[in-house]
């Protein structure tokens, strides 16, 4: 285990529905970070957050809202998605004062999301 | 194209046999990392490798580095079947918020 969870493991969701992502880390990081991972493609970074303020919004859709309440918790807030959204959501966090992710990042095991 | 690219797309091998895998990428980097990731589920860390190094070990893992043609390898000797995932390198772009990945190198060892 990498000291870094995620719930749901597995979501299936229509496209009006609304569901939250939820990710937790025990490892004391200061950093934290969604990514997603479709088929064939390299992992996508959506966002970054460093000290809980989101220091990264890599032009992802509003359809996608994070919330980060705390340096341990990382939420994805996800509403009337697509089913081109449907991917594996990772959550990651590092140690990292500045969201630079120059250090080693550990990953949870993933969302996987199904939009129908 | 991404910063991060990983060659060959697929390998595989037999059991015993080492596996070589590449990666070249584009722009200045504080440092390249390899993550592995089993069948739908998160990354996990290798090893991580400074500009300023050219090489690294790590058990049955080595890593060089050659910052004047952009690129890294990571050699995985003596394979087992356990080995088999997908390999990926992450860079760090100076000035960047995160981590870089390429598509990687999904790794076969036949047992």
């Amino acid at each position: 285990e990498t000291g870094v969870t995620q719930t749901p493991r597995h979501l299936v969701m229509g496209m009006t529905n609304k569901k939250s992502l939820k990710c937790e880390q025990h490892l004391g990081h200061n950093a934290m970070y969604w990514y997603k991972q479709s088929a064939k493609k390299p992992l996508e970074l959506m966002f970054v957050y460093s000290l809980e303020e989101r220091v990264e919004n890599n032009s992802v859709p509003s359809r996608f809202s994070p919330e980060c309440p705390n340096s341990s918790h990382l939420f994805l807030h996800l509403h009337t998605l697509q089913p081109e959204d449907s991917a594996l959501y990772l959550c990651a966090s590092s140690q990292d004062q500045w969201g630079r992710g120059q250090e080693t990042q550990y990953f949870g095991p993933g969302t996987r999301l199904l939009v129908l | 194209s991404q910063q991060g690219e990983e060659d060959p797309q697929a390998l595989s091998i037999q059991e015993g046999e080492n596996a070589t895998m590449n990666c070249s990428y584009k722009t200045s980097i504080n440092n390249l990392q390899w993550y592995r990731q089993n069948s739908g589920r998160g990354l996990v860390h290798l090893i991580l490798i400074r500009s300023n190094e050219r090489e690294k070990h790590s058990g049955r893992l080595r890593v060089t580095l050659d910052t004047s043609k952009k690129s890294s390898s990571l050699l995985i000797t003596a394979s087992r079947a356990a080995d088999t995932a997908s390999y990926f390198c992450a860079t760090d772009v100076h000035g960047g918020r995160a981590l870089t990945f390429g598509s990687g190198t999904r790794l076969q060892v036949q047992p």
